[in-house]
């Protein structure tokens, strides 16, 4: 177990509605990262989030958005989904700067 | 901006046997080195990192891998592998300035008895 919740597991949709996944990362850690597998992209960093500022952005989509709140959870928001937004969203999470990420199990989407 | 190269995307082992999965970086800037193992329908679970000192790191499950910075490498071994092993194995690069990592696009170790 390492820590970092997320919910929910699994999440079926269609084409064009929103879904929102949220991720509460380890105790004390500050750094929270959006990551989307795919079978044809891999490991596709997303966005990340240090203490409730974002730090970083990577490929996200503009139909895409995240924040994180002051309880440091953050959640990650796909809008006008596509079939091709079907994937695993991860979220992890870390305490410093060293890249050492914590990650949680995921949220499988599927957008029919 | 960093990245990564994993040479393998499939590597079929008998049981008991070494392997050595390879990935190789590219970046203009002193880095951080990570190997991830993603088990079936599981997170990421950092197996071993390289931050300074030593280039041979050990990590969990017997697994070690050797820093070498003349060939941007960052190979991953394990003398003996189970069954248990098997497992998407990705390797993962951060700048010592920042904190994103970037991954590879892994490498399916498959162990067969």
């Amino acid at each position: 177990d390492s820590g970092v919740t997320q919910t929910p597991k699994h999440l079926i949709t269609a084409t064009g509605q929103r879904v929102t996944l949220r991720c509460s990362p380890r105790s004390g850690d500050l750094s929270v990262y959006w990551y989307q597998q795919s079978l044809d992209q891999g490991l596709q960093f997303l966005i990340q989030y240090y203490n409730g500022e974002e730090r970083a952005k990577g490929n996200i989509l503009e139909r895409f958005s995240a924040q994180q709140f002051p309880d440091l959870h953050s959640e990650l928001n796909l809008s006008s989904l596509e079939l091709g937004d079907s994937a695993l969203y991860f979220c992890a999470s870390s305490v410093g700067v060293t890249g050492e990420l914590f990650f949680g199990e995921g949220s499988r989407l599927t957008v029919l | 901006a960093q990245s990564v190269t994993q040479l393998d995307s499939q590597v079929p082992v008998f049981e008991e046997a070494p392997v050595e999965l390879r990935c190789n970086y590219s970046s203009s800037v002193s880095v951080y080195l990570f190997w991830y193992v993603q088990y079936p329908n599981q997170g990421l679970q950092l197996l071993l990192k390289y931050l300074s000192g030593s280039t041979l790191v050990k990590g969990i499950n017997g697994f070690e891998a050797e820093f070498n910075k003349s060939q941007t490498s960052f190979h991953l071994r394990k003398p003996s592998v189970h069954i248990s092993d098997t497992a998407e194995y990705f390797c993962a690069v951060s700048e010592s300035s920042g904190d994103k990592l970037t991954f590879g696009t892994g490498t399916r170790l498959a162990v067969r008895p």
